[in-house]
Order: C-alpha cells, then structure tokens, then sequence
C-alpha cells in the first residue's frame, strides 16, 4: 500500500495529451524530486523524468513533468500506440526511504 | 556500458531464506558514485522498493521488510546481494537489482528474475 497515489488508469486516442497525476505528501513529493517511470510488459521500468521535469537524453521531448506542493503531473502529448504501457511516479521519503506510486495504466484507443 | 545481471534462485520454499546476487559488469561498484538497489514487482501489480547500499556499507530498507531484509556489498566479486528471511507467498515477485545515480533515480537495471515461493 503505497503512500504516494495515481489513477489506476488513463487514455486517449493518438495524438491527444494526456496526464497522469502523482499524490504524495509533506515527507515524500513535497519536500523530495519525483521521478517518472514507464514500464512496458515484460520490460524493466525505463527512466522517463527526473528531477520533477528532466528528461534524460534520448526520451522523446512528448513527455514532460512538473511538480507543484504535494502533486506531481507526467504529461504525454501527441500520444502514440507505443506509449501504451504502466507509469510509475517515484520519490523519496524523508524516513529514508524510496517510494513508487500506484501505478498508472495508460491505454491509447 | 554499465550491465546487471541477477542471480536465479527460483523457488524458495516458505520460511526459508531468498537469496539473491547482482553481477554488475561495465562499472565498478566500489567508485564512490552510486548507490545500489534492489526492487521487486509481484505478478499484476505494483514496483516495491527493497533497500539500496553505498560503497561505505551504509544500507537503508523499506521499512515494511527491515526486520527480515539484508544487503550486502562485495567488492572484489563487483556484486551485491540481497536476503530476504521467513518468505511467504506475498514475497513472489521479479526482483530488479539496479543502480542509483541519486534518490529514486535508476539509470541502469537488471533484467530481473522472478522468485517463486512455494512449498
């Protein structure tokens, strides 16, 4: 039972945004960066956003994160049936202790 | 090229002990640089995060399996493992080893393996 919550699922048809909202608290995405994750099955989990808006090299500049207070946002624009896949919001709590979201199912119509 | 590579015990019997080893190739461990992860992922469902370990030795777990969890560090092998005592069925997941570069940021995982506990 996570502490920090998502939507258990989102969609939209290619082309459209969509946004994947990521729920915490004071100890964890409030006072820590939040980092985002998207997991395709069978895969390991690939690095998406860190630093609440960072992307690493070679993420493709459709995904965009921000972060305000205790909420964090994952924005897909321009959706794409390869972006069907779960997406993790993670972040650290200040018990020292790292912490993934729920979890969100993002399907393209 | 930074590659890991986890051990397979497979099945573990409940109440014994799962052991795990991480083989981390292209990078040594002992740099100073990264932290050291493990996490797991039951069938269906959710990321877990286990613990990580420093260079130092220095550890920090997921309090919801520090009284049974364990990771160590060896240098000379450029590996580190993972315990997990008194398993039970809810302990069935894939377990990645992966590296931090900070936080809960993971730049390189493991391809992971899945641990069956039965009996």
């Amino acid at each position: 039972q996570s502490v920090v919550t998502q939507p258990p699922s989102a969609s939209g048809t290619p082309g459209q945004r969509v946004t994947i909202s990521c729920s915490g608290s004071n100890s964890n995405v409030g006072s820590n960066f939040v980092y985002w994750y998207q997991q395709v099955p069978g895969a390991a989990p690939k690095l998406l956003i860190y630093r609440n808006d960072r992307r690493p090299s070679g993420v493709s500049d459709r995904f965009s994160g921000s972060k305000s207070g205790t909420s964090a946002s994952l924005v897909i624009s321009g959706l794409r049936a390869e972006d069907e896949a779960d997406y993790y919001c993670a972040t650290w709590d200040d018990g020292l202790r790292g912490v993934f979201g729920t979890g969100t199912k993002v399907t393209v119509l | 090229h930074v590659q890991l590579q986890e051990s397979s015990p497979g099945l573990v019997k409940p109440s014994q002990t799962l052991s795990l080893t991480c083989n981390v190739s292209g990078a040594s461990i002992n740099n100073g640089v990264y932290y050291w992860t493990w996490i797991r992922q039951p069938a269906g469902k959710g990321l877990e995060w286990i613990g990580r370990i420093y260079t130092t030795g220095s550890t920090n777990f997921n309090p919801s399996l520090k009284s049974r969890v364990t990771i160590s560090l060896d240098a000379s092998q450029n590996q580190f493992s993972l315990t997990l005592t008194s398993v039970t069925a809810a302990d069935t997941a894939i377990y990645y080893c992966a590296r931090l570069t900070e936080w809960l940021h993971v730049d390189s995982w493991g391809r992971g393996t899945l641990v069956t506990v039965s009996s």
